[in-house]
């Protein structure tokens, strides 16, 4: 167990339809991470949040969006889903924003778009 | 940029064979390398990192990883591995961005099968 905890696991839902996945990160760690995981793609970096503020972005399309509330938790937003958005999707947290300490990752959410 | 490449895809190896995955990454400036592994069905565990000082790193489970500067390669070994060793092995570069930010770039995987 990371202490990392994403919900939903699992998630299947049809084209054009909004998604909301979460991510609570390990106690005390206070920046969050998110990634994408797709056969085509291979493992993808999203997003950071660091205290509840942006820090990075990567390859994250416009229909995504996320967040950090004050009690460290994020989501990730997917709206306007395409078949192409099926993937797993991980979250990761580190302590802080130093490239140095390790990311612990979660379980993931599969999300099926049919 | 950076880039991190990982030389072989899929490997079939007996038990008690001996285990070097390649990995090979593109920047300039200080890295952060890490090994990652994931279980079918679950999620990526660290397995072993290395930040500075001795280039020969050991991790969990018995892995070690070289990283040598001049190669730009932080390959994974293992003297002898085991059926419970079948996984996906990520390599991970971490190099820091400007604004104080980060993000892991990783390698498209080397999917491990080790058979009895």
């Amino acid at each position: 167990d990371s202490g990392v905890t994403q919900t939903p696991k699992h998630l299947i839902t049809a084209t054009g339809q909004r998604v909301t996945l979460r991510c609570s990160p390990r106690s005390g760690d206070l920046s969050v991470y998110w990634y994408q995981q797709s056969l085509d793609q291979g493992l993808q970096f999203l997003i950071q949040y660091y205290n509840g503020e942006e820090r990075a972005k990567g390859n994250i399309l416009e229909r995504f969006s996320a967040q950090q509330f004050p009690d460290l938790h994020s989501e990730l937003n997917l709206s306007s889903l395409e078949l192409g958005d099926s993937a797993l999707y991980f979250c990761a947290s580190s302590p802080g924003v130093l490239g140095n300490q390790p990311q612990h990752f979660g379980d993931g959410t599969r999300l099926s778009i049919l | 940029a950076q880039s991190v490449s990982q030389h072989n895809h899929h490997v079939i190896l007996s038990e008690a064979a001996s285990l070097e995955l390649g990995c090979n990454y593109s920047y300039g400036g200080t890295v952060n390398l890490f090994w990652y592994v994931q279980y079918p069905g679950q999620h990526l565990q660290l397995l072993l990192k290395y930040f500075s000082g001795d280039p020969l790193v050991k991790g969990i489970k018995g892995f070690e990883a070289e990283f040598i500067k001049s190669k730009f390669s932080f390959n994974l070994r293992k003297p002898s591995v085991q059926w419970s060793d079948t996984a996906e092995y990520f390599c991970a570069v971490n190099a820091g961005l400007t604004g104080g930010g980060n993000k892991l770039t990783f390698g498209t995987g080397t999917q491990l099968k080790v058979e009895l």
